[in-house]
């Protein structure tokens, strides 16, 4: 079975600051694995997907994250924070059977302060 | 990109009585969709698989009977709450697969979310 551990429920930052969300994940195969973000009252934007190509991936408004296999990471990186990106950050890893189901983590809440 | 629409985005409904929410794909066909719960400042938590032209499958302590899901079409499932009650009260968001896109993971996409209060 699929899980995913995201290690800090809460992280606060500085505004030009780098972030760091921490997931870790658990699968008895390859895994499907990405990061979604929620603002508030909102639904679910795609940041980036890993699926078994590039370790590193790039996605949307400078984030990235790096699929580690031997640390089973994938943790998500931004080199400078902006107040725009305060927000709810999910981790999530895909069931690789035919119907895709999404396994969420508990989340992250990233504050960014002035 | 890929447009999945709820619809109603926000509902206020009595205690005892039954409210539908929709989740259409705008402009492609779903043979799947997700329906999930998410609770204020909590993850989502998956309810069930709605599978078109099929009976749903249900996530354990998911109570079907009580979560009645249908999937008529490639393009629209919906979830209806019966006997709605206010512990039902929550953030429901739909989420669809797109059945020409190959790719693992290259293939979902969610709503809005639909925000249920029960009073």
């Amino acid at each position: 079975a699929q899980s995913v551990t995201q290690l800090d429920s809460h992280v606060s930052v500085s505004e030009g600051t780098p972030v760091l969300l921490r997931c870790n994940y658990s699968s008895s195969y390859s895994p499907s694995l990405f990061w979604y973000v929620q603002h508030p009252n909102k639904g679910l934007q795609l940041l980036l997907k890993y699926t078994s190509a590039a370790t590193l991936v790039k996605g949307i408004n400078g984030f990235e994250a790096e699929f580690k296999k031997s640390e089973t990471s994938f943790h998500l990186t931004k080199p400078s924070a902006h107040m725009s990106d305060a927000a709810e950050y999910f981790c999530v890893v895909s069931d690789r059977g035919g119907y895709n189901k999404l396994i969420f983590g508990a989340g992250t809440r990233l504050a960014v302060h002035p | 990109g890929a447009v999945v629409s709820q619809h109603p985005s926000w509902v206020i409904c009595k205690s005892g009585t039954s409210v539908k929410i929709e989740c259409r794909s705008l402009d492609f066909q779903a043979t799947t969709m997700f329906w999930y719960r998410q609770f204020p400042k909590q993850s989502l938590m998956l309810m069930a698989t709605s599978n078109e032209g099929s009976k749903a499958t249900y996530e354990q302590g998911v109570e079907k009977d009580k979560f009645l899901i249908n999937h008529a079409s490639l393009t629209l499932s919906t979830l209806t709450v019966t006997s709605a009650h206010p512990e039902d009260s929550s953030f429901y968001i739909c989420s669809a697969r797109d059945r020409d896109k190959v790719l693992y993971g290259n293939t979902i996409y969610f709503g809005e979310g639909s925000w249920l209060t029960v009073v």
